[in-house]
């Protein structure tokens, strides 16, 4: 099976760049994708294909890839950014979410 | 609109089974296929298994196998995810949701509660 790994915590003022970062060895291979869920929600797709953005979401998100390791980057972050990030991987027949960091900005 | 509509909140008792529906509307149904995510309560996301809208074909976490299933009805474009022998941690709001690439809708979720 694989694996994702994020950090379970990240912290920035407002204004400040916010980066996310998720590894896995199957990040060497496939894309990854990037979803924002906030208390009550259904998670929001925020980034796909490593760094492509969907319509609607604000140019402030960001992604990246370098190997084995994927980075979501919210640059001038705002309050209403504060949520649980999750990445999230295919290969094969297999599809994970990373275990989900959680995104304070205060 | 593009939307995916659950059914309701669910309360089952332990050993039992629970059906839950996803129906789509505002895209053709087909074209994409529908995956399965629930969310224990305070957890992650944990993907459950993914079925294509367009032949059935089906893909399920490894630690699933045998008490889920997951089938598609195209003649009402609704997607259905059943689990047998329910235990208590497989209390969870089960969301299903339908992506490719810059496609990404989710459902608004189903919560099934599992107690004696």
């Amino acid at each position: 099976s694989y694996e994702l790994t994020q950090p379970s915590s990240v912290s920035v003022s407002p204004g400040q760049t916010a980066r996310i970062t998720c590894s896995g060895d199957v990040l060497a291979k496939k894309y990854a994708r990037w979803f924002q869920q906030k208390p009550g929600q259904a998670p929001v797709l925020v980034i796909y294909k490593d760094s492509e953005r969907p319509s609607g979401i604000p140019e402030r998100f960001s992604g990246s890839s370098s190997g084995t390791t994927v980075t979501l980057t919210i640059s001038g972050a705002q309050v209403e950014d504060e949520a649980d990030y999750y990445c999230y991987s295919a290969a094969d027949n297999n599809q994970v979410f990373g275990g989900g960091t959680k995104l304070t900005v205060l | 609109q593009v939307q995916l509509v659950q059914s309701g909140a669910e309360v089952k008792k332990p050993g039992a089974s629970v059906k839950v529906s996803c129906k789509a509307s505002g895209y053709t149904f087909t074209s994409y296929g529908i995956s399965w995510v629930r969310q224990a309560p305070g957890q992650g996301l944990e993907w459950m298994g993914w079925i294509s809208a367009y032949n059935g074909n089906t893909n399920y976490a490894q630690k699933l196998q045998g008490r889920v299933t997951m089938t598609t009805d195209t003649s009402t474009s609704t997607a259905y995810m059943e689990l047998r022998s329910l235990r208590s941690d497989d209390t969870a709001v089960y969301y299903c949701a339908s992506s490719d690439d810059a496609f990404d809708i989710w459902g608004q979720g189903t919560m099934v509660t599992v107690s004696s």
